[in-house]
């Protein structure tokens, strides 16, 4: 139990398809991340949300569209991904101050075909 | 880009100490130095951090050169469980988002 769960964990669509990636932390954490991890590639951050805004949007396509809806919860929404977008994404949480570490939870692996 | 260089694998025999470099030769004054490990399908987990003093907790020590241009993690009894990636990571004070390398694939032998 990591303390930040990610639905689901498990997603297969097809390129003209629309979903969403749900992430919930129950850290009591103010910051809330967005991480792609593509096959044998680094973890790449996607987005960064501090205090429900979002503070940082990494060039991410348009195709990805992140909401925070409140400080506990997190959605990637897709829409007309394309094959190269499959990948594990990750969620985090964090508190905000000098020593926070991230939280991660385990990850949505997306396929899409 | 991330501004550690860590060897891309080790292996290690089950119950020794497993000493995992990391090379950080353009670190900052203000920068902390982090660990994190990922095992195999699931999210990377915080170890440690430290900023110039050794560190230990319960899962790890922490090791870092006076000059601080590079430190160890040292696993005191690597089992079978810690064979996972482990990424080294510098990152200044505050919350600046976590920039991953490639890590080292520490792999804990029988």
């Amino acid at each position: 139990e990591t303390g930040v769960t990610q639905t689901p964990r498990h997603l297969v669509m097809g390129m003209t398809n629309k979903k969403s990636l749900k992430c919930e932390q129950h850290l009591g954490h103010n910051a809330m991340y967005w991480y792609k991890q593509s096959a044998k590639k680094p973890l790449e951050l996607m987005f960064v949300y501090s205090l429900e805004e979002r503070v940082e949007n990494n060039s991410v396509p348009s195709r990805f569209s992140p909401e925070c809806p409140n400080s506990s919860h997190l959605f990637l929404h897709l829409h007309t991904l394309q094959p190269e977008d499959s990948a594990l994404y990750l969620c985090a949480s964090s508190q905000e101050g000098e020593y926070s570490p991230l939280h991660f939870g385990n990850g949505t692996r997306l396929t899409v075909t | 880009d991330a501004k550690t260089t860590q060897p891309p694998s080790m292996d290690c025999a089950e119950g020794r100490a497993a000493n995992l470099p990391c090379n950080h030769s353009t670190i900052s004054g203000n920068e902390y130095v982090y660990w994190y490990r990922q095992i195999h399908s699931q999210g990377p987990q915080y170890i440690i951090h430290g900023l110039k003093n050794n560190e230990t907790n319960e899962m790890a020590s922490l090791i870092i050169t006076e000059d601080r241009k590079s430190s160890t993690l040292i696993l005191p009894h690597a089992t079978l469980r810690d064979t996972a990636v482990y990424y080294c990571i510098v990152r200044p004070l505050g919350n600046t988002p976590l920039v991953f390398g490639k890590g080292t694939r520490l792999s804990v032998i029988a």
